[in-house]
């Protein structure tokens, strides 16, 4: 059983630039749900996808937009980033549930 | 404002005794609380969980308290080993996406 893998490992981005992060489901799994890790901080909840539909967004702003495609895998992609955007980007899937999430290990955005 | 909150940024404590990490929550409406591990260069990995219904679940040397009255849960590892060194979060969920806490460092010293 293949978990969940995420691409890039690291990225260095300047301001005003935009970023895509990959993310690919554990196997048959039907959902996934994307984070963001400041410094310090716990995961915060960005968006989830359910059969490449958005089903349910966190308090960020639309400039933070995702897919997810037949195969379950997904996309994150940033526009316009700034420098406040500096995190760990941590994807996980599940079977539908909420509750039972299986991370992957994350993709380290840095802003200058 | 923080839902969950886990004030204790850091715990050392000795290999074989017990590590007791906190966690309070504010939304009467969460229903369901997790404990995840999260190794550097890791994702965060599920350890244990606990619906609103129990008081306790144990799962080896790991056990999950819920206070709802007071709206805290604790998780307890016994004995304690250095493999556990790591940061653990606390999350919770009532229909909703998770919410974690900002986590606590744990530091198991041999």
């Amino acid at each position: 059983e293949t978990g969940v893998t995420q691409s890039p490992t690291h990225l260095i981005k300047t301001r005003g630039q935009q970023v895509t992060l990959r993310c690919s489901s554990q196997s048959g799994h039907n959902t996934v749900s994307w984070y963001q890790q400041a410094l310090g901080q716990g995961p915060q909840f960005i968006f989830q996808y359910y059969r490449e539909e958005e089903n349910g967004r966190g308090n960020f702003p639309p400039r933070f937009s995702g897919l997810q495609f037949p195969n379950y895998s997904s996309e994150l992609n940033v526009n316009a980033l700034e420098l406040d955007d500096s995190a760990l980007y941590l994807c996980a899937s599940s079977l539908g549930e909420v509750y039972e999430q299986f991370f992957g290990p994350g993709t380290r955005l840095t802003v200058l | 404002d923080q839902q969950v909150k886990q004030n204790s940024p850091s715990l050392s404590v000795q290999e074989g005794r017990i590590s007791i990490l906190n966690c309070d929550y504010t939304n009467s409406m969460f229903d369901y609380f997790l404990w995840y591990k999260k190794y550097p260069a890791e994702g965060p990995t599920f350890l244990i969980s606990i619906s609103s219904i129990k008081d306790k679940n144990e799962d080896g040397r790991f056990t999950v308290f819920l206070n709802k009255s007071a709206k805290h849960l604790s998780l307890h590892i016994v004995p304690s080993q250095p493999g556990d060194s790591a940061v653990y979060f606390c999350a919770a969920s009532g229909n909703t996406p998770l919410v974690f806490g900002k986590g606590t460092r744990l530091s198991v010293i041999a």
